[in-house]
């Protein structure tokens, strides 16, 4: 069975100071892997995915994340964070054995303070 | 990227009847669409996956009768809640893809998400 894990229910960081969000995925076959954000009362927004290719993916506003595989993780990241980045964010794996459907992780809520 | 709208945001209905939310996907075609169910400051509950076409697979614990699906074209996909009770409100997010053989790299596109409320 494909799942993801999102450890953290918060990350709080400074405004400027660069940013982790940490996923870690177990599946079998490749993964294929997704953050989205969520602001307040909104639908998810796609910030980026990994498929194949180069471990380091790079997204919209200025997000990338790392594919690791012997760690299992993909972790998002963010050089310098924007009190604007504040928000919900899940990581997400495409369940290829179910119709391709996506099974989020709990998220984590991204706090960003002047 | 891809714009899936939902309609309506918003919507208040009385307990006992029913209420039907869109989910249209603007510049592309969607083979499947995904609904979703979010509880306050909890993740997603993925409800069903539609198909243009046929049936929706609905998830286990998640009763068909009450929340029908249909996906009668290839940009539209809907979700009736019949005879809704005050435990049926919640914020509820549709999903889009162009689903094929060998595709699971497809990025899956999101609406803004309908609140409703029943009173």
């Amino acid at each position: 069975a494909q799942s993801v894990a999102q450890p953290e229910d918060q990350v709080n960081v400074a405004e400027g100071n660069p940013l982790t969000v940490k996923c870690t995925y177990s599946v079998s076959g490749n993964p294929y892997l997704f953050w989205y954000v969520q602001y307040p009362n909104r639908g998810l927004q796609f910030l980026l995915k990994y498929i194949t290719g180069d471990n380091l993916v790079k997204g919209s506003y200025g997000f990338e994340a790392e594919f690791n595989k012997s760690q299992t993780s993909f972790h998002l990241k963010k050089p310098s964070a924007l009190v604007s980045d504040s928000a919900l964010y899940f990581c997400a794996v495409r369940d290829i054995e179910s119709s391709y459907k996506l099974i989020f992780g709990s998220g984590t809520r991204l706090l960003v303070r002047p | 990227g891809a714009v899936v709208s939902q309609h309506p945001s918003w919507v208040i209905c009385k307990s006992g009847t029913s209420v039907k939310i869109e989910c249209r996907s603007l510049d592309f075609q969607a083979t499947t669409m995904f609904w979703y169910r979010q509880f306050p400051k909890q993740s997603l509950m993925l409800m069903a996956t539609s198909n243009e076409g046929s049936k929706a697979t609905y998830e286990q614990g998640v009763e068909k009768d009450k929340f029908l699906i249909n996906h009668a074209s290839l940009t539209l996909s809907t979700l009736t809640v019949t005879s809704a009770h005050p435990e049926d409100s919640s914020f509820y997010i549709c999903s889009a893809s162009l689903i094929g053989q060998g595709a699971p790299g497809n990025t899956i596109y999101f609406g803004e998400g309908s609140w409703l409320t029943v009173v």
